[in-house]
């Protein structure tokens, strides 16, 4: 069946540092791809989606590319900030509608 | 607030009582999900409905649990007997459900303690 993996956490940074969250699935046919959000206290929030290979999501300066051959979906920010202090969730939907979530990674953004 | 919205967004309860939670989608989302989330997890697919008809439960969802829509709008989860290892995050999502690459809007959820 589906499947995503994605890096433990926690992961602790610095203001302005780069972030990268790496995120590898396993899924037949060609599934749709995204990364949700969870801020403290708030319910979960879709922050970027890929529906085909080589696609690119982006949104807030976050980026991630659908990578059919090394079947990944990796989360890039050039400069984080604060604000990103959140769990990131990678997940995937196949024909049969259901998302299929990772582990989840919380990001702790220090100024 | 046109968001998913869950009632109540806190249960808590003793073991073996039953409990029964609502979700109403965002108005016009044809398809509703029931999702569960454990704490440190990502969340788990429990059932999904397409207007009123439920199309797949997942094995996660034991004979305890129900699920309704019945007009093809507002859902409830229902647990019967309800067992400590049903404490979890219980999450209500939908979407359109007409080409949208399924994207699911979720609503804040429902934390249930069984005591």
């Amino acid at each position: 069946g589906n499947s995503v993996t994605q890096m433990e956490g926690p992961v602790t940074l610095s203001e302005e540092a780069f972030l990268t969250i790496n995120c590898t699935y396993t899924a037949t046919g060609y599934p749709s791809l995204f990364w949700y959000v969870q801020y403290p206290g708030e319910g979960l929030q879709l922050l970027l989606k890929a529906t085909k290979a080589d696609d690119k999501g982006s949104n807030k300066g976050f980026e991630a590319t659908y990578r059919k051959e090394t079947t990944s979906f990796h989360l890039e920010k050039g400069s984080v900030q604060v604000s990103d202090s959140a769990v990131y969730f990678c997940a995937l939907s196949g024909g049969d509608y259901k998302l299929s979530f990772g582990a989840g990674t919380t990001v702790t953004v220090r100024a | 607030d046109t968001g998913v919205s869950q009632d109540p967004r806190h249960k808590i309860t003793k073991r073996g009582q039953n409990v029964t939670f609502r979700c109403d989608p965002i108005s016009e989302h044809n398809r509703l999900y029931w999702y569960r989330q454990t704490l440190g997890q990502g969340p788990e697919f429990l059932t999904y409905f397409q207007n009123e008809a439920q199309l797949e439960k997942s094995r996660l969802l034991s004979d305890r649990f129900s699920a309704e829509r019945p007009k093809g709008s507002f859902s409830t989860l229902e647990i019967q007997r309800t067992e400590q290892g049903d404490s979890a995050m219980y999450l209500c999502a939908s979407s359109r459900g007409q080409g949208d690459v399924n994207e699911q809007f979720f609503g804040p959820g429902t934390r249930l303690t069984v005591l």
